[in-house]
């Protein structure tokens, strides 16, 4: 069973640039999730999707953070524009609906310079 | 949600009993307790899952103590390779995966 592919695997920036990460659930995988991860600490949920629609962003910083799911399948992150605090692994994890097992892929490293 | 605490690093030795307890003090009734295991470069990994008693895997046991408010992960024989950052989430079961990772415990499994 393919996993829960991300791209790009690693990206450097400069402050004030736009990026977009790009996400490939599980198929079949109604929920799919968006975490950051900085550095030594745990991840922070920032979006929550059930198929198209957003369950929870409630912590997603909404004047430079983005995210759809279109068509329910992949998915896409975008900060517009990025800050040194970004710097982080975006990681994108899946889920059948109604489970709390969570499949993550190996993230997207951002750096902000 | 409920907040967990548990300790923020251990060490041990391989072929050693690893025990690894969490503090979920306001669980609540409809609440899971879930592991996660995290490598350098990679994104965590489900260990094992339970509500009550204990739970077994081909992997680790979880043991939940009847009041429910601590937990506890136990990885039997751990080798090398088991060197990693283990998390313990405390959250409800339906509508998806909807929990907060604390900082997890960083477990170095020594030769």
């Amino acid at each position: 069973e393919a996993g829960v592919a991300q791209s790009p695997r690693y990206k450097i920036i400069e402050k004030r640039q736009s990026v977009a990460f790009w996400c490939n659930p599980i198929s079949g995988h109604a929920t799919l999730y968006w975490y950051q991860q900085i550095l030594g600490q745990g991840p922070k949920l920032l979006i929550q999707f059930q198929n198209n629609g957003v369950v929870d962003d409630s912590q997603l910083p909404k004047d430079r953070f983005s995210a759809e799911r279109l068509k329910g399948v992949d998915s896409t992150l975008k900060i517009q524009p990025a800050k040194l605090e970004d710097s982080a692994v975006y990681l994108c994890a899946s889920s059948t609906q109604g489970n709390t097992e969570a499949f993550f892929g190996q993230g997207t490293r951002l750096t902000v310079v | 949600l409920a907040k967990t605490t548990q300790p923020i690093s251990m060490d041990s030795y391989e072929g050693q009993e690893v025990n690894i307890t969490c503090s979920h003090n306001n669980i609540a009734t409809n609440d899971y307790i879930t592991w996660y295991q995290q490598f350098p470069s990679q994104g965590p990994r489900f260990i094992i899952q339970g509500y009550k008693t204990k739970v077994t895997n081909e992997v680790a046991s979880l043991f939940i103590p009847a009041d429910r408010k601590s937990s506890t992960l136990s990885l039997p024989r751990v080798s090398l390779s088991d060197t990693a950052v283990y998390y313990c989430l405390v959250g409800p079961y339906t509508g998806g995966f909807k929990t907060i990772f604390g900082a997890g415990t960083r477990l170095f499994v020594k030769a």
